[in-house]
């Protein structure tokens, strides 16, 4: 099983909102990432959590805040967002650092920013 | 700056042929090398992965490799129309870090 999943599916949401999207994975995989892919662009590395720790921040503005809350659960907690920031989150999960180091995607989630 | 590059196509072939598609890569310390197809609207699926030189064949699928010359290919043979989609070559030069190039678009012709 390679089942990365991923809530809510869509997601609108104002300037002034909070929310929060979720990741799960049930693979064992001790390395879990965040990716933003705006249309006609590859995935862009957003965080790594690795051992639940917090290992690559991609400069990511602090409107985007991480969590990861055991092995199998990583959360993207969302606030103050521009229209910019509409796109497609990804969430991705991998065995860890060595090899092999295949990268499983789950189906994403369409956020669209008023 | 690492980088890994892919002719954006669109790659047109017709249904039944072999569809070749390419990468190069900059970081000669890279280990690991993989495909994923990406339908419109949909997230990046793994469809390879190659981590020696030569050739790995999965199904209709083959992923070749080259180190010395920095380049990773995947065939497709007998393609199909739902074989349409963008192709992403991704290269993992360090330990947590996966590098896409910007895919290329494959269409298959009926």
């Amino acid at each position: 099983d390679t089942e990365v999943t991923q809530t809510p599916k869509h997601l609108v949401m104002g300037m002034t909102n909070k929310k929060s999207l979720k990741c799960e994975q049930h693979m064992g995989h001790r390395a879990m990432y965040w990716y933003k892919q705006k249309a006609k662009k590859p995935p862009e590395l957003m965080f790594v959590y690795s051992y639940e720790k917090l290992s690559i921040n991609e400069s990511v503005p602090s409107r985007f805040s991480p969590e990861c809350p055991n092995s199998s659960l990583l959360n993207l907690h969302l606030h103050a967002l521009q229209p910019e920031d509409s796109a497609l989150y990804l969430c991705a999960s991998s065995q860890g650092g060595g090899t092999p180091s295949e990268q499983y995607f789950g189906p994403g989630t369409r956020l669209t920013v008023t | 700056q690492k980088e890994v590059e892919q002719n954006s196509g669109p790659l047109s072939v017709p249904e039944g042929a072999i569809a070749s598609l390419n990468c190069t890569y900059s970081d000669r310390g890279s280990q690991s090398f993989f495909w994923y197809r990406q339908y419109s609207g949909k997230s990046p699926e793994l469809i390879m992965s190659i981590y020696s030189n030569g050739d790995k064949e999965d199904g209709r699928f083959t992923a070749q490799l080259n180190k010395a010359s920095q380049y990773v290919s995947l065939l497709i043979r007998d393609s199909q129309p739902s074989d349409s989609a963008t192709y992403l070559c991704a290269v993992k030069p360090g330990t947590y870090k996966y590098i896409f190039g910007t895919g290329t678009r494959l269409k298959v012709l009926a």
